[in-house]
């Protein structure tokens, strides 16, 4: 199977409180990418990292971060100091081979962030 | 540069209308996609497009949804006759080299509302 489970669906948390989403996955491929993407209330998908199955470095982006670890298959996201404009769904993304070598993203559910003041 | 173009924002529509969509993915992205994503729910890939060739069209349902991307840069979606469940957001998105992790770029999308 080709799955990627969310299995926080909604997290309230108060302003200046870390918090981390959680991300699992489960692919046959042997290379493939993961990715977090983040949808105000706005409505678009905003990208917020890519990562290939090769490179199992973390990622710090200012109050973001990622952790990837195959061993257990999980790509998680953490959020230091949230904000209220944090509040979004956050999908977490699995790029796995498609139809004539091409590739297709399969989602998670998203997880409901809300950020309090 | 530019990002994916999509339009109308908003429609609402009795049910048994016919509506259409319209996407102008970022210039050069070579494959296009149309996703439906229902309140509640990630995307659901509809159609995949390489250039004006379909790649995938498996969750397409092909009794009333219909697209094409003429000429390889915009696309179209249709939906006739619409059904109370096509009630939705669609998202367009576009990536450079079939998706091969270059990352997808989203429109704002087309907020369906079908009455």
């Amino acid at each position: 199977a080709q799955k990627v489970t969310q299995a926080q669906t909604e997290i309230s948390v108060v302003e200046k409180e870390d918090v981390t989403l959680d991300c699992v996955y489960e692919t046959r491929d042997t290379t493939y990418y993961l990715f977090w993407y983040k949808q105000p209330p706005s409505g678009e998908l905003v990208f917020l990292i890519r990562r290939n199955s090769f490179d199992e470095q973390n990622e710090i982006s200012g109050r973001y971060s990622w952790n990837f670890q195959k061993s257990t298959s999980s790509f998680n996201f953490t959020i230091t100091a949230s904000q209220v404009v944090d509040s979004a769904v956050y999908f977490c993304a699995l790029s796995v081979s498609n139809a004539g070598n091409n590739r297709k993203l399969i989602w998670g559910l998203g997880t409901s962030l809300a950020v309090n003041p | 540069e530019a990002g994916v173009a999509q339009s109308p924002r908003y429609k609402i529509i009795e049910k048994r209308q016919s509506v259409a969509f319209w996407c102008n993915p970022i210039s050069g992205h070579a494959t296009l996609y149309w996703y439906q994503q229902i309140l509640g729910q990630g995307p659901k890939l509809l159609i995949q497009f390489q250039n004006n060739g379909v790649v995938d069209d498996s969750q397409l349902p092909k009794d009333r949804f219909s697209a094409e991307r003429l000429k390889g840069v915009d696309s179209t979606l249709k939906i006739q006759p619409a059904k109370l469940e096509d009630s939705a957001v669609y998202l367009c998105a576009s990536s450079l080299l079939r998706g091969r992790g270059y990352g997808y770029t989203f429109g704002s999308g087309t907020r369906l509302t079908v009455v």
